[in-house]
């Protein structure tokens, strides 16, 4: 298979901890996304990484809140503290870049914060 | 700001009926346009895009047209299916910018 992939799909945790999710793109895509998702809503961006370089932060995303794309593949994006709010549907998009931004969807990470 | 608004779900349907999910968008410039399709338990798949106006997207029976007169980009299929039950998220992209934005999806329940 060689679309985006995420891990963990499922993630349960206690309020207060941290937790860090992973996601590889697609491997030729230099562009990558994260966004969230709550129930009955769509996708909202959360940040933006084009090679190793993150170039866009949603104001969505507190200090609690880093991602990193330490060489231009895989990325994590992880939650200190975390709180009930954080529970979330938790995306992963790549891309080529270019004139049109198709951007391809991995499955998601839910995260729920008990 | 830039946004998307679509008819609010769900939409019920029987089998082979027509199929119609209204969206429309503001936005500053000239965005590219896209259906993103959410199956049970699955991300999402994109389903057609188009990039100017007038401009005709289709993709498994389904289509739309970018029409920048009435900044609207609605689906519509002639016939669904069941197997087409699923969640529809229309979204647009500006050159300007990096991100899609959503609307907040419609969820279609197309019945045997």
């Amino acid at each position: 298979d060689t679309g985006v992939s995420q891990d963990p799909r499922h993630k349960i945790t206690k309020r207060g901890q941290n937790v860090t999710f992973r996601c590889d793109p697609i491997s030729e895509h230099n562009r990558l996304y994260w966004y969230r998702q709550t129930l009955g809503q769509g996708p909202e961006f959360l940040t933006y990484f084009q090679n190793e370089a993150q170039l866009e932060k949603s104001r969505l995303l507190s200090d609690r809140f880093s991602a990193e794309r330490p060489k231009g593949s895989f990325s994590t994006l992880e939650i200190q503290r975390t709180e009930q709010g954080d529970s979330a549907m938790y995306l992963c998009a790549s891309s080529l870049g270019g004139r049109v931004n198709e951007q391809f969807f991995g499955p998601g990470t839910r995260l729920t914060v008990l | 700001g830039d946004s998307v608004t679509q008819m609010e779900g769900p939409v019920t349907l029987s089998e082979e009926a027509f199929l119609t999910i209204n969206c429309t968008y503001t936005a500053t410039g000239y965005p590219s346009l896209f259906w993103y399709v959410q199956y049970p338990g699955e991300g999402l798949q994109l389903l057609l895009k188009a990039t100017k106006a007038d401009d005709k997207g289709s993709n498994k029976g389904f289509e739309a047209t970018y029409r920048k007169e009435t900044t609207s980009f609605h689906l519509e299929k002639g016939s669904v299916q069941v197997s087409d039950s699923a969640v529809y998220f229309c979204a647009l992209w500006m050159d300007s910018s990096y991100k899609l934005i959503f609307g907040s999806g419609t969820r279609l329940l197309v019945r045997p």
